[in-house]
């Protein structure tokens, strides 16, 4: 069964330093979304992605935050300059259609940890 | 603001009892709903869903009804196994993005 797949499972960084978290979505969906669960917390919305465009963000997806699909496979999410407050659990998913039905379909998470 | 409440855990049950975790949502419209689980270690998984009034998810003997008239999408399990440990989300989806509840852990006791 297609999946879609996330990495590195584990990042440490130092506070400052910029990631790059990868996913890769099920190969024919188009639309393409990062979610992130600070520990203890619910899970929150940061950006969706369609047809090389951002088509929503939340509060949370500031300029520190870009996301890319730089070739046909791959799907990016870049923090430039990480904070403390970045620790978290990075979900990416992804969806073949968008309406009545959609279902988004989750990676196993990136743990980014920001010391 | 669309929003999801779900009953806080952890939610404790021996072997073969009878699960309902609550879930209730404020929403303009009539939005999708669903249920996602996370195993311990792992990510979210999909578990049911449901798309409009009336409707009732199911999947691995877990079922969830959409009720418009008390806006609720409770899940539930006749009798639950110990491997059905694990945290519950109850979600809604609003244009492009899906509205978390703060999750439910189950512990299934043998």
């Amino acid at each position: 069964e297609p999946e879609v797949t996330q990495t590195p499972s584990h990042q440490v960084t130092q506070m400052g330093q910029e990631v790059i978290l990868r996913c890769v979505p099920i190969s024919n969906h188009l639309y393409f979304y990062w979610y992130r669960q600070i520990l203890g917390q619910k899970v929150e919305f940061l950006v969706s992605f369609y047809n090389n465009e951002i088509s929503e963000k939340s509060e949370i997806f500031d300029d520190q935050f870009s996301v890319e699909r730089p070739d046909g496979s791959n799907f990016t999410l870049k923090i430039r300059s990480t904070k403390l407050e970045d620790s978290a659990m990075y979900f990416c998913a992804s969806s073949d259609f968008r309406g009545l039905g959609e279902t988004q379909y989750f990676g196993p998470g990136t743990r980014l940890l920001v010391l | 603001g669309n929003s999801v409440t779900q009953m806080e855990g952890p939610v404790t049950l021996s072997e073969e009892a009878f699960l309902t975790i609550n879930c209730t949502y404020t929403a303009t419209g009539y939005p999708s709903l669903f249920w996602y689980v996370q195993y311990p270690g792992e990510g979210l998984q999909l578990l049911l869903k449901a798309t409009k009034a009336d409707d009732k998810g199911s999947n691995k003997g877990f079922e969830a009804t959409y009720r418009k008239e008390t806006t609720s999408f409770h899940l539930e399990k006749g009798s639950v196994q110990v491997s059905d440990s694990a945290v519950y989300f109850c979600a809604l989806r609003s244009n492009y993005q899906l509205i978390w509840g703060a999750g439910t852990k189950l512990i299934i006791k043998p």
